[in-house]
């Protein structure tokens, strides 16, 4: 099975700092996703990249950015973190597979990240 | 643009009881991909079900059942005989088919939580 690993599971960090959500899959996934997810909002995406060094804004990016160096490991960085990012972030890589000849894609998400910025 | 609308917030159910959570979507592509996904309190998604645009095949898993009507943009699912295992939030999402196989966002509804009382 395809694995999706957030280095965290519960993060606290101060206004102001600097804060890297790590994200690794092992499958050698071309895209890879990070969502935010607040209660009444669902998931919204933040970024997602289709491959090494390549990104693209989702619907929410600012105050955000994202680093992908290789491909399993997609990182996601809040510049200056404040308490309205306050949230649960989610990371996700996906794929197609040629299952019996018809082209199929899944996704597979990480467990989240709740961070707690104070 | 794409949409997904999960109009119940929130269900209570008690055990055994059959339920249906709705979801409708919007979107101008030919085809594209549906989901269902089940988050537990431990916060990791659990994927359920996918369904292509051309496959309007209804279908059945166990006590878990998919009612795909493109004609009314609804992709409903049912749990028969609800456990109190069930008690999640339920999120559908919608993704487009890339041919050329990047992005593939999904997106997200704002979720039903469903609650199951013994």
């Amino acid at each position: 099975d395809v694995k999706v690993t957030q280095s965290s599971r519960y993060l606290v960090k101060r206004t102001g700092e600097k804060v890297f959500l790590e994200c690794v899959q092992d499958m050698d996934h071309e895209n890879m996703f990070w969502y935010r997810q607040d209660p009444g909002l669902g998931l919204r995406l933040i970024y997602f990249s289709y491959d090494v060094k390549m990104k693209e804004k989702g619907d929410i990016p600012e105050g955000y950015s994202v680093s992908r160096e290789k491909k399993e490991r997609f990182s996601l960085i809040l510049e200056s973190a404040s308490t309205n990012q306050t949230s649960m972030y989610l990371c996700a890589s996906s794929s197609i597979l040629t299952i019996q000849g018809i082209q199929r894609y899944g996704y597979t998400f990480g467990s989240g990240t709740r961070l707690t910025v104070v | 643009a794409q949409k997904v609308t999960q109009a119940q917030t929130e269900i209570s159910v008690v055990e055994k009881e059959d339920v249906t959570l709705d979801c409708v979507y919007e979107t101008r592509d030919t085809t594209y991909y549906l989901f269902w996904y089940k988050q537990p309190p431990s916060g990791e998604l659990v994927f359920l079900i996918r369904r292509n645009s051309f496959d309007e095949q209804n279908e059945i898993s166990g006590r878990y059942s998919w009612n795909f009507q493109k004609s009314t943009s609804s992709f409903n699912f049912t749990i028969t005989a609800s456990q109190v295992v069930d008690s999640a939030v339920y999120f559908c999402a919608l993704s487009e088919w890339n041919y050329g196989g990047a992005t593939n966002k999904l997106i997200f509804g704002t979720g039903t939580l469903l609650a199951v009382q013994p």
